[in-house]
């Protein structure tokens, strides 16, 4: 079985811009969670997507926005970059039933100049 | 133990020997808990998990102990070698869904 997959491995952008990530979850998972990860703040929760629908949120800006689609697949979009927005952003996928292992992806990296 | 920011504490053992990696966390209220080894440019991959029902699971190799009274969650490592050396992380659930508070982690180093 393939696991997560995320897409692009590495990303440069500039502030102000604005950026997709794509998350395809493991066949039959239908989970799908954002992390982002920092030396300074660690692993924070961004969101998580559950048959299409947001179940829940972290604590991050209205900039930072997802969704999740009919084939479980989920992309999640920061727009206005800053500078510290640079970080790895990670995908896990799970069944979806609720308190248990999460899979995760080798991330994204995004670095913003 | 848990550190801030950039400096992760570190675990350094011999090669063959017994690990222990602790964690202290923070919701009474969470009743899923879960390790995780990360290593150099990969996701976390998932190593052992426990419900609130318990107080200790044991895998291959790997163990935890939940002592819910103190808060407190580790991670034995049996005969420890050098592809366990990664960053180690905890991580609490409580509510529904799958939403995880991880804790800062650890730097686990084997030396051969």
């Amino acid at each position: 079985k393939a696991g997560v997959t995320q897409t692009p491995r590495y990303l440069i952008k500039t502030r102000g811009q604005q950026v997709t990530l794509s998350c395809s979850p493991i066949s039959g998972h239908r989970s799908v969670s954002w992390y982002q990860q920092t030396p300074g703040q660690g692993l924070q929760f961004l969101f998580e997507y559950f048959s299409e629908t947001q179940r829940n949120k972290g604590n991050f800006p209205g900039r930072f926005s997802g969704r999740q689609f009919s084939n479980s697949r989920s992309e999640m979009n920061v727009s206005t970059l800053e500078l510290g927005d640079s970080a790895l952003y990670l995908c896990a996928s799970s069944l979806g039933r609720g308190g248990e292992k999460l899979f995760f992806g080798s991330g994204t990296q995004l670095s913003v100049l | 133990g848990e550190s801030v920011g950039l400096h992760l504490p570190t675990l350094s053992v011999q090669e063959g020997d017994n690990s222990i990696i602790n964690c202290a966390y923070s919701n009474s209220a969470s009743d899923y808990f879960i390790w995780y080894k990360q290593e150099s440019g990969k996701g976390p991959q998932f190593i052992i998990d426990i419900r609130s029902n318990m107080d200790k699971r044991q895998g291959q190799r790997v163990t935890v102990l939940l002592n819910k009274t103190v808060k407190h969650l580790s991670l034995q490592i049996a005969a420890t070698q050098p592809g366990d050396s990664a960053v180690y992380f905890c991580a609490e659930k409580a509510g529904a869904g799958n939403m995880l508070t991880f804790g800062w982690g650890t730097r686990l180093m084997v030396k051969p």
